[in-house]
């Protein structure tokens, strides 16, 4: 099974919809990242999350929101979906004491319409 | 903030020819440089990285060099294979909170 699992794979929504995108993983790692990705723009991180209790706004935060409900989950919202969120998404972890290695998982393709 | 370039966005090399992907960075403080490796359909997985107080790493195929005066780094993979072909990312970040700064990405085809 992988280590950082990411649900919905795929999601097509309508313009002014709330949607919700879900990580959960099984490496025992405390700090969580969400990031996006454009094509030619590499990846950009939206928030990331040290700890239950510790919630952070990365470079792209406006139009986002997040919950970490447990260590092992994160979730990023979109409160009211717009076209120009049509991207990749994908979910990060990392230990803190470990190597500073980030794994991520799968992605997740939304449209928004 | 931290600024990363890469460069090439495309590149095209011969199966057993090496390649070379350049990134530069803008925080003089950015201690920590990974490279991703992304194939079609996964997520980036990491495969190497250099921190600032060393010069040169190397693991198989793959080094990677840094010039901390100059603010550049390069992936370096020789005697490529055509399981090399996939997108490649660079990435700095400044001290313990490990927020990376990715760069635009690669898309490195080793043509049989």
């Amino acid at each position: 099974d992988a280590d950082v699992t990411q649900t919905p794979r795929n999601r097509i929504t309508k313009t002014g919809k709330r949607i919700m995108l879900e990580c959960s993983q099984t490496k025992g790692h405390d700090r969580m990242y969400w990031y996006r990705q454009d094509p030619g723009l590499g990846l950009r991180l939206i928030y990331y999350s040290f700890d239950v209790k510790d919630i952070n706004k990365g470079e792209i935060s406006d139009g986002y929101s997040v919950s970490r409900q447990a260590q092992a989950k994160f979730s990023l919202s979109l409160e009211s979906a717009i076209p120009n969120q049509t991207a990749l998404y994908f979910c990060a972890t990392s230990d803190r004491g470990g190597t500073d290695t980030q794994y991520f998982g799968p992605g997740t393709r939304l449209t928004v319409l | 903030g931290e600024n990363v370039e890469q460069h090439p966005s495309t590149l095209s090399v011969q199966e057993g020819d090496s390649a070379v992907i350049k990134c530069t960075y803008s925080d003089s403080a950015s201690n920590y440089f990974p490279w991703y490796k992304q194939e079609l359909g996964k997520g980036p997985q990491l495969i190497i990285d250099i921190r600032s107080n060393v010069g040169e790493k190397k693991d198989q195929r793959i080094a990677v060099t840094l010039n901390k005066t100059a603010k550049h780094f390069s992936l370096h993979i020789t005697e490529t294979q055509p399981e090399d072909s996939a997108v490649y990312f660079c990435a700095a970040s400044i001290g313990s909170a490990r927020q990376l700064t990715f760069g635009s990405g690669t898309q490195l085809t080793v043509l049989p």
